[in-house]
């Protein structure tokens, strides 16, 4: 059974790099059937996406995000990671990881992980 | 970017009764629709993708559909668990961009 785990501080100081990772369990993130990514929802609005990756190296970022985001991936711990740099109190959201299928037509987030609340101050 | 806008913000409707959500895209997305359900304090759950296939597990009850740049979500007849927030997405193009939501509260 598909399970995605996001995992990191809570806290977070203005002008530091927050920093995410996300542990899945139940499929490979080398798997061609998938893209993985991630999105977050400040408390009390909407969604946000942030970016996804797909296991040949493509990464696709938010353009609102993209100078202060990066998404890495460990293969081998089948796990993906997100920094987000020189965070603000804007920052301040839940932050799910995600998986989508990479056919065209089924590429809706269809596997959330719970969600982790990453909040910025001093 | 695809800019999606969902009406009404808040729709108050009475247990059994119909709803019916619409979500509009600033250009075509063809039918490269989504739409989910987010309750307080959970991850959003998909219902429906391909602006009209429902995933796996959700019932009959709620139905999607539309093309292009409009797009509905019914929900036939509401249970107490259908109140809650939906979302529509749309993932034909990068950046993939979300609705603003709309609350579906008791009557």
């Amino acid at each position: 059974q598909l399970q995605l785990q996001e995992s990191g501080p809570g806290l977070v100081k203005p002008s530091e790099t927050l920093s995410l990772t996300c542990i899945v369990s139940g499929d490979s993130i080398s798997s061609t059937n998938y893209y993985w990514g991630w999105i977050r929802q400040p408390p009390g609005k909407g969604l946000e996406w942030i970016g996804s990756f797909y296991y040949s190296g493509s990464t696709y970022y938010n353009p609102s995000l993209t100078s202060r985001v990066t998404i890495s991936v460990d293969t081998s711990n089948n796990h993906f990671s997100l920094k987000v740099n020189s965070v603000t109190a804007a920052d301040t959201a839940v932050y799910f990881c995600a998986r989508q299928p990479a056919v065209a037509a089924k590429a809706s987030f269809n596997y959330w992980g719970q969600g982790t609340l990453v909040t910025v101050s001093s | 970017e695809i800019v999606m806008t969902q009406s009404p913000a808040t729709l108050s409707v009475s247990p059994g009764e119909r709803a019916t959500l619409s979500c509009r895209a600033s250009q075509s997305v063809s039918s490269n629709l989504a739409w989910y359900q987010q309750r307080p304090g959970q991850a959003p759950r998909l219902l429906i993708y391909g602006a009209s296939t429902r995933a796996t597990g959700i019932p009959g009850r709620f139905s999607g559909s539309g093309s292009g740049t409009e797009f509905t979500l019914t929900i036939s007849s509401l249970q107490s668990e259908d109140f809650a927030v939906y979302y529509c997405q749309q993932y034909n193009n990068w950046p993939r961009t979300f609705g603003q939501g709309t609350k579906v509260e008791i009557k």
